[in-house]
């Protein structure tokens, strides 16, 4: 599965759009974009995913470049529960685990 | 929606006594979980996969005679922390997709287990 880049930590003022980057240059054409969240001593928690199209659902929107090679989660009004580590997670559709790098720790602040 | 419990949520055991963590899937059967590991500010590591009625299957570097897993049904998956050393200190996740899901994102995760050896 492709390596992907986040920034470690990232913070959001309350209310507003949080919008958090992820870099996977190397992507395969069958290989999805995942994000994930964990908040704090709990275990992580699905959000979306997308293969080249732009997704939407009730938690968050996700942005793929046209090229693929990165993409945004998009948490449109964010509030101080949303404050957890995500993960971007790049994988075949029928891989059988996930694979989980760094993350990115956001911070909502009131 | 389906739901993943794990037993205990913390545990606090003495260096080399064995530590036992229950995974268990809540209203469906499992024949495949997941077992990671994270250590404090870092990401989860998958440690095995628990397989119904076979051998789990370790990923490298993980020591399966230390950390025993046992999938006798198919709604109960249990690693064994064996001789336990404080550096096994550790947050235990397990995870599962109920059947039917779409595996793509039907992963449920339990709520983990933190483990301190003293």
């Amino acid at each position: 599965d492709a390596k992907t880049t986040q920034p470690p930590s990232m913070d959001c003022a309350e209310g507003r759009a949080a919008n958090l980057p992820c870099n996977h240059s190397t992507i395969s054409g069958n290989e999805y974009v995942y994000w994930y969240r964990q908040i704090h001593s709990q275990g992580p928690q699905y959000i979306i995913h997308g293969l080249k199209n732009n997704e939407t659902n009730e938690m968050a929107s996700l942005i793929i470049t046209e090229d693929r090679k990165s993409s945004t989660l998009i948490l449109p009004h964010a509030t101080l529960r949303d404050t957890a580590v995500y993960y971007c997670i790049v994988r075949v559709n029928a891989g059988n685990m996930l694979t989980f790098g760094g993350g990115t720790r956001l911070m909502v602040k009131p | 929606g389906a739901v993943v419990s794990q037993h205990p949520s913390r545990v606090i055991c003495k260096s080399g006594t064995s530590v036992k963590i229950e995974c268990r899937s809540l209203d469906f059967q499992a024949t495949t979980m997941f077992w990671y590991r994270q250590f404090p500010k870092k990401s989860l590591m998958l440690m095995a996969t628990s397989n119904e009625g076979s051998k789990a299957t370790y990923e490298q570097g993980v020591e399966k005679d230390k950390f025993l897993i046992n999938h006798a049904s198919l709604t109960l998956s249990t690693l064994t922390v064996t001789s336990a050393h404080p550096e096994d200190s550790s947050f235990y996740i397990c995870s599962a997709i109920p059947p039917g899901t779409d595996i793509n994102y039907g992963y449920t995760f339990g709520s983990g287990t933190r483990l301190t050896v003293v």
